[in-house]
């Protein structure tokens, strides 16, 4: 069984241009959800997606960070226009959708650099 | 807004000693997650505690949730090289399921030969 795929690894960009994260979930994970690192910090939490639906976005930073899940399988987290505060390890994760212990598994994280 | 407070962040020792991670806070969650991340990977689930007192057992490693469900400790015992790795706690919510993680900072762990 495949994991938890991220693309891109790892982005360098220029502060004010855009750049999109794209995250594969384990197939038939319905839950999928977005964290961050940023440097120096705690990994926190941005959003929680139930299928294609936004379950709660309540950890997304502003309004310049956009993320979708169309179809219910990949995801893709936008942020237009970047600022240098958004540089971090963005991380993917996703899970089963019934909870009953089920395992959250994360992917290897995209990092994002923003000079 | 709740907060985990993992102590230490930086952690040395020798190979054969034992240690003890904490993670403390001042709200209750439903369950406390520990993972653990090797460089240039994501958090690995190690454990999930889930009642207040609930002790686990991985190998060498115990986990436990507080009676309060506060807090949570990793002790690690004969520690091995092996071990060496980034250690994360994280505390779901009040409502189980919801699988919004609060995570800890980290505990970096060096076991040396």
């Amino acid at each position: 069984e495949a994991g938890v795929t991220q693309f891109p690894s790892h982005s360098v960009i220029e502060k004010g241009q855009t750049v999109t994260l794209r995250c594969d979930p384990i197939s038939g994970h319905d839950n999928l959800y977005w964290y961050r690192r940023v440097m120096g910090k705690e990994i926190k939490f941005l959003l929680h997606f139930v299928k294609e639906s936004k379950q709660d976005e309540s950890g997304m930073p502003n309004n310049r960070f956009l993320a979708e899940r169309t179809g219910g399988t990949y995801s893709t987290l936008k942020v237009q226009p970047a600022e240098l505060e958004d540089s971090g390890v963005y991380f993917c994760a996703s899970s089963r959708l019934h909870y009953s212990g089920n395992t959250i598994y994360f992917g290897e994280g995209s990092w994002l650099t923003v000079v | 807004t709740q907060l985990l407070e993992q102590s230490p962040q930086f952690l040395s020792i020798q190979e054969g000693e034992n240690l003890t991670v904490y993670c403390n806070s001042s709200s209750v969650f439903s369950s406390l997650q520990w993972y653990r991340q090797e460089p240039g990977e994501g958090p690995v689930l190690l454990v999930t505690v889930v009642t207040g007192g609930e002790v686990k057992k991985l190998k060498r490693l115990t986990f436990q949730f507080g009676d309060a469900r506060k807090d949570s400790s990793l002790h690690i015992t004969a520690a091995q090289p092996g071990d060496t790795g980034l250690y994360l706690c994280a505390g779901e919510g009040e409502i189980q399921g919801a699988q919004k993680l609060v995570f800890g900072q980290g505990t970096r762990l060096t076991i040396n030969p």
